[in-house]
């Protein structure tokens, strides 16, 4: 069965430091988002995805991050200057983009960020 | 915007027993609501989820109910089993006016532990 993946597992980096997670989503699937978990807390959307321009973002998502389709396949997030307050687990999903329905949201295994 | 209140953080429940989980939404809009299962360390996966014009749903051990007036859900678990055992977390989502523009608004988590 097909799976969103996420890479790295695990990234350390330094506070001020640039980071890029990349995420392949489900080849056929239209809608891409970021979301992210601080540890023990819920997960929240971060943005949304579509047709090669962001659809949504929530506040989280401020002038530091950016998304990316920069190929057929992968879909990036950027933070530019990270701070200790971003180390959380980001999660990548995406979905199929089917008329008329919800489409479940498949996600990836997750990218670890940890800000020192 | 969406609010999504869950209940309670933490539950016990001897092997065999039922377990329910509760959670509220804010936004009358909101028309599609998933559960997902979260082990430790791993990616959420959707278990079950229910529309906004069906009441109640039900996959073999589990069920969900949908009371739109009172704007709250319910996941059921019944005969529960040690594999029961992780965090889960309702959503809840309006359709948008573009569809796939539908970003998740997560409760924040319930830890179900199986005692044997």
């Amino acid at each position: 069965e097909p799976e969103v993946t996420q890479t790295p597992s695990h990234q350390v980096t330094q506070m001020g430091q640039e980071v890029i997670l990349r995420c392949v989503p489900i080849s056929n699937h239209l809608y891409f988002y970021w979301y992210r978990q601080i540890l023990g807390q819920k997960v929240e959307f971060l943005v949304s995805f579509y047709n090669n321009e962001i659809s949504e973002k929530s506040e989280i998502f401020d002038d530091q991050f950016s998304v990316e389709r920069p190929d057929g396949s992968n879909f990036t997030l950027k933070i530019r200057s990270t701070k200790l307050e971003d180390s959380a687990m980001y999660f990548c999903a995406s979905s199929e983009g089917l008329a008329g329905s919800y489409n479940e949201q498949f996600f990836g295994p997750g990218t670890r960020l940890t800000v020192l | 915007g969406e609010n999504v209140e869950q209940h309670p953080s933490t539950l016990s429940v001897q092997e065999g027993d039922s377990a329910v989980i509760k959670c509220t939404y804010s936004d009358s809009a909101s028309n599609y609501f998933p559960w997902y299962k979260q082990e430790l360390g791993k990616r959420p996966q959707l278990i079950i989820d229910i529309r906004s014009n069906v009441g109640e749903k039900k996959d073999q051990r589990i069920a969900v109910t949908l009371n739109k007036t009172a704007k709250h859900f319910s996941l059921h678990i019944t005969e529960t089993q040690p594999e029961d055992s992780a965090v889960y977390f309702c959503a809840a989502t309006p359709r948008g006016t573009n569809f796939g523009n539908e970003k998740l608004t997560f409760g924040t988590g319930t830890r179900l532990t199986i005692i044997p």
